[in-house]
């Protein structure tokens, strides 16, 4: 089945624990991205890949690092967390860079910290 | 830069009535992508619809349409015959295409269906 698997799903953690996010596709794509939902903020862009070793900054990458060595993988980092980095947490990936290629999207990561 | 506008943070439809959802764009890249969300209450991104903008005709996809106005820069969404299982969050996206994947989104509109 194509998907995007996130892990973990819930996460509460304490100010400055650093923590990984998990994101893996199946599909091959090669386009990756990280996004965070806040109430009446929509989805907001935090990182995004076109390509392994190929990531640059969205809207909003302040506090948050990502690595892509692998085509599947699209793990997100917060080096040192904080209370405004509570939040819904998304990943997605694509194939194509233009044309209808809309995102599929991971079920989400639940990320407060405390 | 790019940005997205939702006015409507909450509507109501009465069941099989229509519905339209609306939706401003900007960007100065003339090639982009605009792209219909739906997030029920379990949370999951889905996929409606898709229009680009070099295309001459409205997308549509079973009961979704996009009404797209470029000169406006609207892209609504129409839902003909409201379901009970449409009621969820939509969101309206943009992918500025001389921009990499940089996908900004809209706040969102709730949408409530009747019985």
């Amino acid at each position: 089945e194509a998907q995007v698997t996130q892990n973990p799903r819930y996460l509460i953690t304490v100010t400055g624990k650093k923590l990984t996010v998990t994101c893996s596709q199946n599909m091959n794509h090669e386009y990756m991205s990280w996004y965070r939902q806040d109430p009446g903020l929509g989805l907001r862009q935090i990182y995004y890949s076109m390509n392994v070793e190929v990531t640059d900054k969205g809207d909003v990458p302040e506090g948050y690092k990502v690595s892509r060595k692998e085509k599947r993988n699209f793990p997100l980092i917060l080096e040192s967390p904080s209370p405004n980095q509570t939040s819904l947490y998304f990943c997605a990936s694509s194939w194509g860079r233009q044309g209808p290629y809309e995102q599929y999207f991971g079920p989400g990561t639940r990320l407060t910290v405390t | 830069a790019q940005k997205i506008t939702q006015t409507q943070p909450g509507m109501f439809v009465q069941e099989k009535e229509a519905v339209t959802l609306d939706c401003t764009y900007d960007t100065s890249d003339p090639s982009y992508g605009l792209f219909w969300y739906k997030q029920p209450s379990s949370g999951e991104m889905i996929f409606l619809i898709y229009q680009g903008s070099y295309d001459q005709q409205n997308a549509t996809e079973g009961r979704y349409s996009l009404n797209f106005q470029k000169a406006r820069k609207s892209a609504n969404l129409v839902i003909s015959a409201s379901q009970l299982g449409d009621s969820a969050m939509y969101f309206c996206a943009m992918r500025a295409d001389n921009y990499g994947q940089n996908f900004v989104f809209g706040p969102g509109t709730r949408l409530s269906v009747l019985p």
